[in-house]
């Protein structure tokens, strides 16, 4: 139990495009979900925190107008990278806390996508 | 603000060696910490944590304790194998869970030769 699915797991776009990477929790309800991106050998950064139903809350730094954050569900978050530039290359990777259960106090991550933006 | 230190990989062992990953961190009052593994083209796993000073949480032959007065969080294995072969993160939350925002290190690259 516990498994959260990211997809694409790769994916390549041109400058200018936009990208949606999507973030499911498949067997619980995730009432918070979080945004993480990884640049080549840093550390994860905490992009933004959604809440199911509300707005998210992003980070210092972080554009909320680029990164557009909908937790329209209980089991989905996406995350759309706006007008991507090369720049905005890099892995992104989200998690999400279970709801309720034994496990109510944890967060599971999914599995990343690479961002290539040519 | 809160921070996490990792030595730097990538670290190359052959197997039956023992593992050290040093890991340190700043935070004010009492944080959870916490260590990740990551396995090629998989998502982040939690491999053990710790809530409070001398903690020691363990999993899989993996041991990591809470030290406040050296403010460090190690990761130790005694014999390491090829599939200990991943990134491992350390981490920290003010909460006592995973559940709460995550501050990470920079991550570090293990591979285990036969």
């Amino acid at each position: 139990g516990a498994v959260v699915s990211q997809h694409p797991s790769r994916v390549i776009c041109k400058s200018g495009t936009s990208v949606k990477i999507e973030c499911r929790s498949l067997d619980f309800q995730a009432t918070t979900m979080f945004w993480y991106r990884q640049f080549p050998k840093q550390s994860l950064m905490l992009m933004a925190t959604s809440n199911e139903g509300s707005k998210a809350t992003y980070e210092q730094g972080v554009e909320k107008d680029k990164f557009l954050i909908n937790h329209a569900s209980l089991t989905l978050s996406t995350l759309t990278v706006t007008s991507a530039h090369p720049e905005d290359s890099s892995f992104y990777i989200c998690s999400a806390r279970v709801a309720s259960g034994p496990l109510n106090t944890e967060a599971f991550f999914g599995q990343g996508t690479r961002l290539t933006v040519v | 603000g809160d921070s996490v230190t990792q030595m730097e990989g990538p670290v190359t062992l052959s197997e039956e060696a023992f593992l050290t990953i040093n890991c340190t961190y700043t935070a004010t009052g009492y944080p959870s910490l916490f260590w990740y593994v990551q396995y090629p083209g998989e998502g982040l796993q939690l491999l053990l944590k710790a809530t409070k000073a001398d903690d020691k949480g363990s999993n899989k032959g993996f041991e990591a304790t809470y030290r406040k007065e050296t403010t460090s969080f190690h990761l130790e294995k005694g014999s390491v194998q090829v599939s200990d072969s991943a990134v491992y993160f350390c981490a920290l939350t003010r909460g006592e869970t995973s559940g709460s925002r995550l501050t990470f290190g920079e991550g570090t690259q293990l591979t285990v030769n036969p």
